[in-house]
């Protein structure tokens, strides 16, 4: 089965570039999706297609995909950015989840 | 605005069936879309439990099919989850949602666009 690999962890000042990325198997080659979660809420889609942001989303968040890496940017990070973020893909009939990043910013 | 709302009993008893419902507003699940579930059990990561599509195709995660049907019903525009033969590992917060996307693209991909609050279910007796 495919697998998708987060660090679990990572840290950011406020007004600093948060990276996240998200390893596969020739992921560049599928769309990757991106979503936040904040505690006690549900997930929210932050990116799909690699770079596409829904309606609502600020424009601080963008994505990209290449190789066996898809990368989640958020610029001029603000403290409410401060939660989980997952990459998923749909590989072989299956929705795949990353195991989660969990993004601290102080 | 797709809205979704899960509901269902918050305990079940290990070996029994998990049955959970989601009522979907804004949008006729017979209209299209695949509709599905992922589980979130505490302090863990997201699992992808199933989608299923208007016309009842399907598609199961391998690890949970064995244990899970996903039947619909159009005329009340909900659909449902259920888990047999639960065990503690099944204790979760159960999310239902809609997809978007579509196997038709190259390459071919399903997002939720659209979750529900989540209702957290737990295996105990």
């Amino acid at each position: 089965s495919y697998e998708l690999t987060q660090p679990p962890s990572m840290s950011v000042s406020p007004g600093q570039t948060a990276t996240i990325k998200c390893t596969g198997d020739k992921l560049g080659d599928k769309y990757v999706c991106w979503y936040q979660q904040k505690p006690g809420q549900s997930p929210d889609l932050v990116i799909y297609q690699d770079k596409k942001r829904p309606s609502g989303i600020p424009e601080r968040f963008s994505g990209s995909n290449s190789g066996n890496t898809a990368t989640l940017t958020i610029s001029e990070t603000q403290a409410i950015d401060e939660a989980d973020y997952y990459c998923q893909v749909w590989d072989s009939n299956t929705v795949v989840f990353g195991g989660g990043t969990k993004l601290t910013v102080l | 605005q797709v809205q979704l709302q899960e509901s269902g009993p918050g305990l079940v008893k290990p070996s029994e069936t998990l049955s959970l419902t989601c009522a979907v507003s804004g949008y006729s699940i017979s209209r299209g879309f695949y509709w599905g579930w992922i589980r979130q059990p505490p302090g863990k990561g997201l699992e992808w439990i199933g989608s299923i599509y208007h016309s009842g195709d399907s598609y199961y995660n391998p690890s949970l099919k064995s244990r899970v049907t996903m039947p619909l019903d159009t005329s009340k525009n909900q659909f449902s989850l259920k888990v047999k033969s639960v065990t503690a590992a099944d204790t979760a917060v159960y999310y239902c949602g809609k997809l978007n996307g579509g196997l038709s693209g190259s390459p071919p991909q399903f997002y939720f666009d659209y979750l529900g609050q989540g209702t957290l279910v737990t295996v105990s007796s």
